[in-house]
């Protein structure tokens, strides 16, 4: 296992469309996030999973958007009706509990340009 | 206030000097502590954690974790070139149980 894995690694798309983020998390690891990033900030929690559960959801996050982990695998996340505000890096992380502390590794991202 | 803050940037440092990176945090109830690097137009990767008070060292990356004083910072002896990136503070645990909360990043610049 190489990694966290997203997909696509940019996406360019028109306002108004929706668009579908792929997550494929470490094998082993449990625990699924999902984060923003603009220029010149920190990551920003959108939402995080357990296996297939999702624990917590931000409460900045508009109702666009949406997750899914099904099987406690891969994960999507998909933005409805995109505006230009969405724009950003959208990145994935996974974690083990099988330990103490949450040492999250993260996935190459995926550029999100809304025109 | 914010929940994780670090300190404003940009830094910069001569090659082979001593860069100092700090980070507060406001929640006590925090009980882990990451610093992560990132380069221009790539993701965070992680470098160092810590969770106990005092210092973690992993080669030229020391972390220093003071809970009492809510204050976490990096360490980076012998800097180089190539240490030039954002570096990010996290937290997890208390409010942030289960996820990290991160910083909004300190851009080092180590130049020869």
């Amino acid at each position: 296992d190489t990694g966290v894995s997203q997909d696509p690694r940019h996406k360019i798309t028109k306002r108004g469309q929706n668009v579908t983020f792929r997550c494929d998390p470490i094998s082993e690891h449990n625990r699924l996030y999902w984060y923003r990033q603009t220029l010149g900030q920190g990551p920003e929690f959108l939402t995080y999973f357990q296996n297939e559960a999702q624990l917590e959801k931000s409460r900045l996050l508009s109702d666009r958007f949406s997750a899914e982990r099904p099987k406690g695998s891969f994960s999507t996340l998909e933005i409805q009706r995109t505006e230009q505000g969405d724009s950003a890096m959208y990145l994935c992380a996974s974690s083990s509990m099988t330990g103490g502390g949450t040492e999250a590794f993260f996935g190459q991202g995926t550029r999100l340009t809304v025109v | 206030q914010k929940e994780v803050e670090q300190n404003s940037g940009p830094l910069s440092v001569p090659e082979g000097a001593i860069a100092s990176l700090n980070c507060t945090y406001s929640d006590r109830g925090s009980q882990s502590f990451f610093w992560y690097r990132q380069y221009s137009g790539k993701s965070p990767e992680l470098i160092m954690f810590i969770y106990s008070n005092g210092d973690k060292e992993d080669g030229r990356f020391t972390a220093q974790l003071n809970k009492a004083s809510q204050y976490v910072s990096l360490l980076i002896r012998d800097s180089q070139p190539s240490d030039s990136a954002t570096y990010l503070c996290a937290v997890s645990g208390g409010t942030s149980y289960g996820k990290l909360t991160f910083g909004q990043g300190t851009i080092l610049t180590v130049h020869p």
